[in-house]
């Protein structure tokens, strides 16, 4: 079975530099990865996903990922924090069964200090 | 943009008591979830819904728990009778059907989620 690991359950950043959010993943067949965003009291937002194309996976809000096969991670990273970007950060696996369900890290809390 | 929406957002329940969260999924998504986060804990698959039956549920969605699709526009998670360890965030999410059924890059686009609380 697939599964996520978020290898950090809170990271703190001054504003204006870089954010790394580390996941790993467990997949025995090339795997569909997500991260998602949940600011307070919203909904999961999608930020990027990897879907056996191009590596570097760019989302939005100037966020990319990195697929690396030979160490199973998909980290999440920035180059200059925004407040803004203060929220909750989801790694989470496709499923290749047919219900197509979505397996979720744990979380990683991102805090930005001024 | 078109949205999932969830009504309520919060919702607060006597133990035994049923309960029905509300989801309107996007317009021409086919494919509908529900998940739900315990606090503190992950974020856990419950039940995917395609063609007016369930496709799959996890081991959590036993016998209280069912779905609906009552009309064309709203999907319904029902829990009979509610138990303390009910109490959680309840996501609601779908997913078109572009690029075909096994195709992996469909994306699941959520709701923001109704928080049950079970007294």
């Amino acid at each position: 079975a697939q599964s996520v690991t978020q290898l950090d359950s809170h990271v703190s950043v001054s504003e204006g530099t870089p954010v790394l959010l580390r996941c790993n993943y467990s997949s025995s067949y090339s795997p569909s990865l997500f991260w998602y965003v949940q600011h307070p009291n919203k909904g999961l937002q999608l930020l990027l996903k990897y879907t056996s194309a191009a590596t570097l996976v760019k989302g939005i809000n100037g966020f990319e990922a990195e697929f690396k096969k030979s160490e199973t991670s998909f980290h999440l990273t920035k180059p200059s924090a925004h407040m803004s970007d203060a929220a909750e950060y989801f790694c989470v696996v496709l499923g290749d069964t047919g219900r197509r369900a979505l397996t979720f890290g744990s979380g990683t809390r991102l805090q930005v200090q001024p | 943009e078109p949205e999932v929406t969830q009504t309520p957002s919060h919702q607060v329940t006597q133990m035994g008591q049923e309960v029905i969260l509300r989801c309107v999924p996007i317009s021409n998504h086919l494919y509908f979830y529900w998940y739900r986060q315990i606090l503190g804990q992950k974020v856990e698959f419950l039940v995917s819904f395609y063609n007016n039956e369930i496709s799959e549920k996890s081991e959590i969605f036993d016998d209280q728990f069912s779905v609906e699709r009552p009309d064309g526009s709203n999907f319904t998670l029902k829990i009979r009778s509610t138990k303390l360890e009910d109490s959680a965030m309840y996501f609601c999410a779908s997913r078109s059907l572009a690029g075909g059924i096994r195709l992996s890059t469909d994306t699941q686009y959520f709701g923001p989620g109704t928080r049950l609380t079970v007294l």
